[in-house]
């Protein structure tokens, strides 16, 4: 049964550059499927980030485009996000999740990684 | 982008009892592509309804999902304990994926 765990720092200052990694078990990324990140500010509800196909194209939520890299790793089997100039607005819990597109449903998802933004 | 909404913002029901929360759409979903989600405290979403009416696996068919266009339903047939959670949906059938704001389902 595939897994996914999420990885990263638990704080990151404002302005700086919030990096994460998820890494699936028991499936090889490259072998299909979507995989995505959404997130979810304390005590709210969920937002997507963006997907990268399984052959390493990105697809993004228009709002956070600018601010947003998506990166895979066949060779770790992981997945990375990459968050740019980050505010306090920007603390959520980060989940990664598998899809089957795009644009996507989500049929397994990590555990999450909680990010605060503080200084 | 599409805006979901949700209602009630809150449901309160006993165990046992039927459940019926709605998602509308502000424009119309293409090819009914609508995702339930149930999310207990400190855990993950996890997938119950895709394509408006298909369960994810494993998923106790106490969960139905319904609907098309703007108007979709995901009714809870009988209440379990397990089932007192927040309920998302999602559309996925414009390239920008939304998420309503959440019902929560709570013990009356």
């Amino acid at each position: 049964q595939v897994q996914l765990q999420e990885s990263g720092p638990g704080l990151v200052r404002p302005s700086e550059t919030l990096s994460l990694t998820c890494t699936v078990s028991h499936f090889s990324i490259n072998r299909g499927y979507y995989w995505g990140w959404i997130r979810q500010p304390p005590g709210k509800g969920l937002e997507w980030i963006g997907t990268i196909s399984h052959s390493g194209s990105p697809y993004f939520n228009p709002s956070l485009k600018s601010r947003v890299t998506l990166l895979l790793d066949t060779s770790k089997n992981q997945l990375s996000l990459m968050f740019s100039s980050v505010t306090a607005a920007d603390t959520a819990m980060y989940y990664c999740g598998r899809g089957t597109a795009a644009s996507t449903w989500f049929d397994c998802w990590g555990q999450g990684t909680l990010v605060t933004v503080s200084s | 982008e599409i805006v979901l909404t949700q209602s009630p913002a809150t449901l309160s029901l006993s165990p046992g009892e039927r459940a019926t929360l709605s998602c509308g759409a502000s424009q119309s979903v293409s090819r009914e592509y609508l995702a339930w989600y149930q999310q207990r405290p400190g855990l993950a979403p996890r997938l119950l309804i895709y394509d408006a009416s298909k369960r994810a696996t494993g998923i106790s068919d106490r969960f139905s999902g319904s609907g098309s266009g703007t108007d979709f339903t995901l009714t809870i047939s009988r209440l379990e304990p397990e089932d007192f959670a927040v309920y998302y949906c999602q559309q996925y059938g414009d390239s920008w994926a939304t998420f309503g704001p959440g019902t929560k389902v709570d013990i009356k």
